[in-house]
Protein backbone atom coordinates (compact mmCIF):
# COMPACT_ATOMS: atom_id res chain seq x y z
CA UNK A 1 0.00 0.00 0.00
CA UNK A 2 1.26 3.53 -0.84
CA UNK A 3 -0.11 4.71 2.55
CA UNK A 4 -1.90 8.05 3.08
CA UNK A 5 -1.42 10.19 -0.55
CA UNK A 6 -2.21 13.77 0.12
CA UNK A 7 -1.93 16.68 -3.01
CA UNK A 8 -0.49 19.35 -3.14
CA UNK A 9 2.60 18.62 -0.81
CA UNK A 10 2.81 22.42 -0.97
CA UNK A 11 0.77 25.79 -2.01
CA UNK A 12 1.11 29.41 -1.75
CA UNK A 13 -1.85 31.39 -2.71
CA UNK A 14 -2.72 34.77 -1.93
CA UNK A 15 -5.29 36.52 0.96
CA UNK A 16 -9.15 35.42 -0.22
CA UNK A 17 -8.28 32.71 -2.75
CA UNK A 18 -10.03 29.46 -2.41
CA UNK A 19 -7.99 26.34 -1.66
CA UNK A 20 -8.84 22.95 -1.74
CA UNK A 21 -6.08 19.91 -0.11
CA UNK A 22 -6.94 16.70 -0.83
CA UNK A 23 -6.34 13.31 0.99
CA UNK A 24 -6.36 9.48 -0.21
CA UNK A 25 -6.88 7.03 2.93
CA UNK A 26 -5.48 3.58 3.04
CA UNK A 27 -7.61 1.02 1.71
CA UNK A 28 -9.85 -0.21 3.75
CA UNK A 29 -9.34 2.00 6.94
CA UNK A 30 -12.56 3.85 8.12
CA UNK A 31 -11.40 6.35 10.16
CA UNK A 32 -9.85 9.84 8.68
CA UNK A 33 -8.49 12.82 11.00
CA UNK A 34 -7.69 16.09 9.03
CA UNK A 35 -5.20 18.08 11.68
CA UNK A 36 -3.34 21.47 11.38
CA UNK A 37 0.05 21.95 12.69
CA UNK A 38 1.95 25.35 13.79
CA UNK A 39 4.70 26.22 15.89
CA UNK A 40 2.32 28.34 17.97
CA UNK A 41 -0.33 25.87 18.26
CA UNK A 42 0.97 22.52 17.70
CA UNK A 43 -1.06 19.61 16.28
CA UNK A 44 -4.57 20.54 16.47
CA UNK A 45 -7.84 18.40 15.22
CA UNK A 46 -9.75 20.05 12.94
CA UNK A 47 -12.45 17.47 11.96
CA UNK A 48 -12.84 12.94 11.80
CA UNK A 49 -14.81 11.27 10.10
CA UNK A 50 -16.10 7.92 10.42
CA UNK A 51 -16.99 5.55 6.99
CA UNK A 52 -17.13 8.95 5.21
CA UNK A 53 -19.86 10.70 8.15
CA UNK A 54 -18.32 13.40 10.02
CA UNK A 55 -17.93 12.15 13.40
CA UNK A 56 -16.59 15.59 15.34
CA UNK A 57 -16.06 19.21 13.83
CA UNK A 58 -15.60 20.90 16.69
CA UNK A 59 -11.86 21.96 15.86
CA UNK A 60 -13.01 23.97 12.41
CA UNK A 61 -11.67 27.08 12.95
CA UNK A 62 -14.60 29.32 11.78
CA UNK A 63 -17.07 29.09 8.73
CA UNK A 64 -13.90 29.43 5.92
CA UNK A 65 -13.24 25.93 6.45
CA UNK A 66 -14.77 22.93 5.15
CA UNK A 67 -14.32 19.11 4.69
CA UNK A 68 -16.07 16.73 2.79
CA UNK A 69 -15.98 12.81 1.87
CA UNK A 70 -17.69 11.80 -0.59
CA UNK A 71 -16.76 8.05 -0.44
CA UNK A 72 -14.03 5.73 1.46
CA UNK A 73 -10.72 6.92 -0.99
CA UNK A 74 -11.04 10.49 -1.03
CA UNK A 75 -11.57 13.71 1.14
CA UNK A 76 -11.27 17.22 0.79
CA UNK A 77 -10.43 19.72 3.13
CA UNK A 78 -11.44 23.29 1.89
CA UNK A 79 -10.80 26.79 2.80
CA UNK A 80 -12.57 30.03 1.25
CA UNK A 81 -11.50 32.75 1.25
CA UNK A 82 -7.86 32.17 2.53
CA UNK A 83 -6.09 34.62 5.47
CA UNK A 84 -2.40 34.25 6.02
CA UNK A 85 -2.96 32.76 9.65
CA UNK A 86 -4.27 29.61 8.17
CA UNK A 87 -0.38 29.06 7.30
CA UNK A 88 0.06 26.07 8.77
CA UNK A 89 1.24 22.50 7.18
CA UNK A 90 -2.52 20.02 7.44
CA UNK A 91 -1.90 16.51 7.64
CA UNK A 92 -4.46 13.94 7.05
CA UNK A 93 -4.22 10.89 8.84
CA UNK A 94 -6.70 7.69 8.52
CA UNK A 95 -7.02 4.38 11.34
CA UNK A 96 -8.06 1.36 10.36
CA UNK A 97 -9.01 -1.86 13.07
CA UNK A 98 -6.12 -0.78 15.74
CA UNK A 99 -5.77 2.69 17.18
CA UNK A 100 -3.02 3.64 15.23
CA UNK A 101 -3.08 6.52 13.28
CA UNK A 102 -1.04 6.28 9.89
CA UNK A 103 -0.52 9.96 9.06
CA UNK A 104 -0.04 11.14 5.60
CA UNK A 105 3.07 13.95 4.43
CA UNK A 106 1.06 17.01 4.40
CA UNK A 107 0.71 20.20 2.99
CA UNK A 108 2.43 23.02 3.58
CA UNK A 109 0.21 25.96 3.22
CA UNK A 110 1.48 29.90 2.87
CA UNK A 111 -1.23 32.62 2.40
CA UNK A 112 0.49 35.55 1.77
CA UNK B 1 -12.70 19.13 28.69
CA UNK B 2 -9.76 16.28 28.48
CA UNK B 3 -6.06 17.11 28.20
CA UNK B 4 -2.83 15.62 27.99
CA UNK B 5 -0.42 17.82 29.57
CA UNK B 6 3.16 16.74 28.01
CA UNK B 7 6.74 17.51 29.80
CA UNK B 8 9.50 18.91 29.32
CA UNK B 9 8.75 20.90 26.43
CA UNK B 10 12.55 21.05 25.26
CA UNK B 11 15.02 18.33 26.61
CA UNK B 12 18.64 17.93 25.81
CA UNK B 13 20.54 14.73 26.69
CA UNK B 14 24.02 13.88 26.03
CA UNK B 15 24.77 11.02 23.77
CA UNK B 16 24.13 8.01 25.05
CA UNK B 17 22.66 9.29 27.99
CA UNK B 18 18.60 8.45 28.99
CA UNK B 19 16.04 10.53 27.80
CA UNK B 20 12.22 10.51 30.45
CA UNK B 21 9.28 12.31 28.69
CA UNK B 22 6.47 12.50 30.99
CA UNK B 23 2.50 12.91 30.50
CA UNK B 24 -0.72 12.80 32.24
CA UNK B 25 -3.76 13.19 31.38
CA UNK B 26 -7.42 14.04 32.61
CA UNK B 27 -9.71 11.57 31.64
CA UNK B 28 -9.96 8.57 33.43
CA UNK B 29 -12.24 6.63 30.96
CA UNK B 30 -8.64 6.91 28.66
CA UNK B 31 -7.46 3.65 27.90
CA UNK B 32 -5.11 3.76 25.18
CA UNK B 33 -1.86 5.90 24.93
CA UNK B 34 0.73 5.96 21.83
CA UNK B 35 4.03 7.66 21.25
CA UNK B 36 4.60 9.51 18.05
CA UNK B 37 7.95 10.34 17.04
CA UNK B 38 8.12 13.43 14.22
CA UNK B 39 11.74 14.57 12.85
CA UNK B 40 11.79 17.90 11.01
CA UNK B 41 10.03 18.21 8.11
CA UNK B 42 8.60 15.25 8.13
CA UNK B 43 4.81 13.28 9.34
CA UNK B 44 4.06 12.03 12.64
CA UNK B 45 5.04 8.39 13.50
CA UNK B 46 4.03 5.90 15.94
CA UNK B 47 6.83 4.91 17.98
CA UNK B 48 5.34 2.71 20.76
CA UNK B 49 1.86 2.65 22.67
CA UNK B 50 0.48 1.28 26.28
CA UNK B 51 -3.06 0.30 26.66
CA UNK B 52 -4.63 0.33 30.06
CA UNK B 53 -4.00 -3.20 30.95
CA UNK B 54 -0.45 -3.13 30.77
CA UNK B 55 1.64 -1.27 32.96
CA UNK B 56 4.63 -1.19 31.02
CA UNK B 57 6.55 -1.86 27.26
CA UNK B 58 9.38 -2.15 26.13
CA UNK B 59 10.60 -1.94 21.92
CA UNK B 60 14.50 -2.04 22.10
CA UNK B 61 15.73 1.18 23.39
CA UNK B 62 12.37 2.67 24.24
CA UNK B 63 9.93 1.96 27.03
CA UNK B 64 6.54 3.30 27.93
CA UNK B 65 4.99 3.45 31.55
CA UNK B 66 1.49 3.72 32.60
CA UNK B 67 0.38 4.34 35.76
CA UNK B 68 -3.37 4.47 36.08
CA UNK B 69 -4.05 5.48 39.31
CA UNK B 70 -1.96 8.83 39.03
CA UNK B 71 -3.24 9.06 35.11
CA UNK B 72 0.30 9.74 34.08
CA UNK B 73 2.90 8.02 31.30
CA UNK B 74 6.23 8.24 30.70
CA UNK B 75 8.28 7.87 27.28
CA UNK B 76 11.88 6.10 28.14
CA UNK B 77 14.65 6.16 25.53
CA UNK B 78 17.79 4.42 26.69
CA UNK B 79 21.64 5.09 25.06
CA UNK B 80 20.35 8.49 23.15
CA UNK B 81 21.64 8.19 19.62
CA UNK B 82 21.68 11.78 17.15
CA UNK B 83 18.59 10.00 15.08
CA UNK B 84 16.46 10.35 18.07
CA UNK B 85 16.68 13.58 17.69
CA UNK B 86 12.86 14.89 16.95
CA UNK B 87 9.76 16.60 18.48
CA UNK B 88 8.10 13.66 20.73
CA UNK B 89 3.95 13.51 21.58
CA UNK B 90 2.23 12.15 23.52
CA UNK B 91 -1.70 11.30 23.33
CA UNK B 92 -4.82 9.44 24.62
CA UNK B 93 -8.07 8.24 23.50
CA UNK B 94 -11.03 5.68 25.25
CA UNK B 95 -12.27 2.59 23.93
CA UNK B 96 -15.28 5.08 22.80
CA UNK B 97 -14.29 6.80 19.99
CA UNK B 98 -10.63 7.04 18.27
CA UNK B 99 -10.15 10.55 18.26
CA UNK B 100 -6.54 11.68 20.39
CA UNK B 101 -5.96 14.15 22.65
CA UNK B 102 -2.06 14.71 21.77
CA UNK B 103 0.18 16.37 24.39
CA UNK B 104 1.71 19.91 23.30
CA UNK B 105 5.19 17.61 22.34
CA UNK B 106 8.48 17.75 23.65
CA UNK B 107 12.10 18.43 20.97
CA UNK B 108 14.33 16.16 22.14
CA UNK B 109 17.64 16.99 21.54
CA UNK B 110 20.66 14.99 21.51
CA UNK B 111 24.58 16.76 22.02
CA UNK B 112 27.12 14.79 20.61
Amino acid sequence: DAGVIQSPRHEVTEMGQEVTLRCKPISGHDYLFWYRQTMMRGLELLIYFNNNVPIDDSGMPEDRFSAKMPNASFSTLKIQPSEPRDSAVYFCASLGGYNEQFFGPGTRLTVL
Amino acid sequence: GENVEQHPSTLSVQEGDSAVIKCTYSDSASNYFPWYKQELGKRPQLIIDIRSNVGEKKDQRIAVTLNKTAKHFSLHITETQPEDSAVYFCAASKRSNYQLIWGAGTKLIIKP
